[in-house]
């Protein structure tokens, strides 16, 4: 079965470049969450969208953006990276927005040096 | 702050032992997560149960939700070594549909 894809798997960055994490959805999911899982914790939401508008939103620092294109992809974007914001990124996905299976994908490991 | 806090933080049994781990939150919700975690790996979903149901099962795995006491316990049966990882909880409060917020896990290690 298609699982939820996140592109890089990996990512070295330097203090203050920028990033864009990318996510992939699993067919006719509609809905994506973002999270962020620093070393030895446990996941942090970040936000979600539901039909390409955001749905909620969590502990997302300003510096971070993020949308949900057409085809339900979606791109999380970080600029003037810290060294704090070195962490595991995981998309999920889940077929609507309430009472739902939150699927997440594999994670994008972020290094910033 | 965490919803979600578990407990033990840490368990150790052989294979072929029951596992058993708990889960409180602080707040009434609409549904309970409970995901498995290889390390430094992604979370893979495990069981959903709603705030409405008490008990689930799938294969091995048992859920349990006390509404009432604001707790879950995941069982899992005649463990095997690839049972090793750690497992989290995570839930949505009753007004934050689908923002679920993990507890810190509990990470099972099950020797051959």
């Amino acid at each position: 079965a298609a699982g939820v894809i996140q592109s890089p798997r990996h990512l070295i960055k330097e203090k203050r470049e920028t990033a864009t994490l990318k996510c992939y959805p699993i067919p006719r999911h509609d809905t994506v969450y973002w999270y962020q899982q620093g070393p030895g914790q446990d996941p942090q939401f970040l936000i979600s969208f539901y039909e390409k508008m955001q749905s909620d939103k969590g502990s997302i620092p300003d510096r971070f953006s993020a949308q949900q294109f057409s085809d339900y992809h979606s791109e999380l974007n970080m600029s003037s990276l810290e060294l704090g914001d070195s962490a595991l990124y995981f998309c999920a996905s889940s077929p609507g927005q309430f009472g739902y299976e939150q699927y997440f994908g594999p994670g994008t490991r972020l290094t910033v040096t | 702050s965490q919803q979600g806090e578990e407990d033990p933080q840490a368990l150790s049994i052989q294979e072929g032992e029951n596992a058993t781990m708990n889960c409180s939150y602080k707040t009434s919700i609409n549904n309970l997560q409970w995901y498995r975690q290889n390390s430094g790996r992604g979370l893979v979903h495990l069981i959903l149960i709603r705030s409405n149901e008490r008990e689930k099962h799938s294969g091995r795995l048992r859920v349990t939700l006390d509404t009432s006491k604001k707790s879950s316990s995941l069982l899992i049966t005649a463990s095997r070594a690839a049972d090793t990882a750690s497992y989290f909880c995570a839930t949505d409060a009753a007004d934050s549909w689908g923002k679920f917020q993990f507890g810190a896990g509990t990470q099972v290690v099950v020797t051959p």
